[in-house]
């Protein structure tokens, strides 16, 4: 199993711009969910998906949009970014039904620079 | 606000010796405490996941400890290795489940 992989790995953008972070797991987890990762602060919940067809905003959802149109994919979508969104994003899924989401498993990350 | 914090920032200790990092925690109710190690450039990667009822639970050379009265954890690590180095994270989970909150971490330095 490959686990949850994420790509690019790394991605430098100009203010305005937009782009797909992929994120595709081969678990058959029902939950997954993105995550952003900034210097000094805990990880926080972009956006979250306890199934296909199911999205729901996190803590900081504002300039992203996902869509889980299969149980394997969870893109997220930047849609005109902003320095503000330079940070580390991290894809987990997770066994969990509903909206418990069991023990996560998390991508390598994709580190994103927003000039 | 729910909030998860913890303590040390950052610690460095030798080879060999075990240390103990902290985690307070407001959230409540809380549906289970986890703690993830983080290498550098890397995902999480999970330890342990305690639900209220637990008190302490292990991993090899790691073990976490939950008092859900006082709302504190702590993660034992015994006989360091330079391996271990990496950062801690401690999520609590509200009763909605779907919602972690992480800490900041703790970044740990095994030294030789």
């Amino acid at each position: 199993n490959a686990g949850v992989t994420q790509t690019p790995k790394f991605q430098v953008l100009k203010t305005g711009q937009s782009m797909t972070l992929q994120c595709a797991q081969d678990m058959n987890h029902e939950y997954m969910s993105w995550y952003r990762q900034d210097p000094g602060m805990g990880l926080r919940l972009i956006h979250y998906s306890v199934g296909a067809g199911i999205t729901d905003q996190g803590e900081v959802p504002n300039g992203y949009n996902v869509s889980r149109s299969t149980t394997e994919d969870f893109p997220l979508r930047l849609l005109s970014a902003a320095p503000s969104q330079t940070s580390v994003y991290f894809c987990a899924s997770s066994y969990g039904r509903g909206h418990f989401p069991g023990e996560l498993f998390f991508g390598e990350g994709s580190r994103l620079t927003v000039l | 606000k729910n909030q998860v914090e913890q303590s040390p920032q950052s610690l460095i200790i030798l080879e060999g010796k075990n240390c103990t990092l902290q985690c307070n925690y407001t959230v409540s109710p809380f549906s289970n405490l986890r703690w993830y190690k983080q290498d550098t450039g890397r995902g999480p990667v999970s330890l342990t996941i305690m639900t209220f009822s637990e008190n302490t639970k292990s991993n090899g050379r790691y073990t976490a400890t939950l008092d859900a009265d006082t709302k504190q954890s702590s993660l034992h690590i015994t006989a360091s290795q330079l391996s271990d180095s990496a950062s801690y994270i401690c999520v609590v989970s509200d009763r909605d489940g779907n919602k972690l909150v992480f800490g900041a971490g703790t970044i740990l330095r095994v030294k030789s």
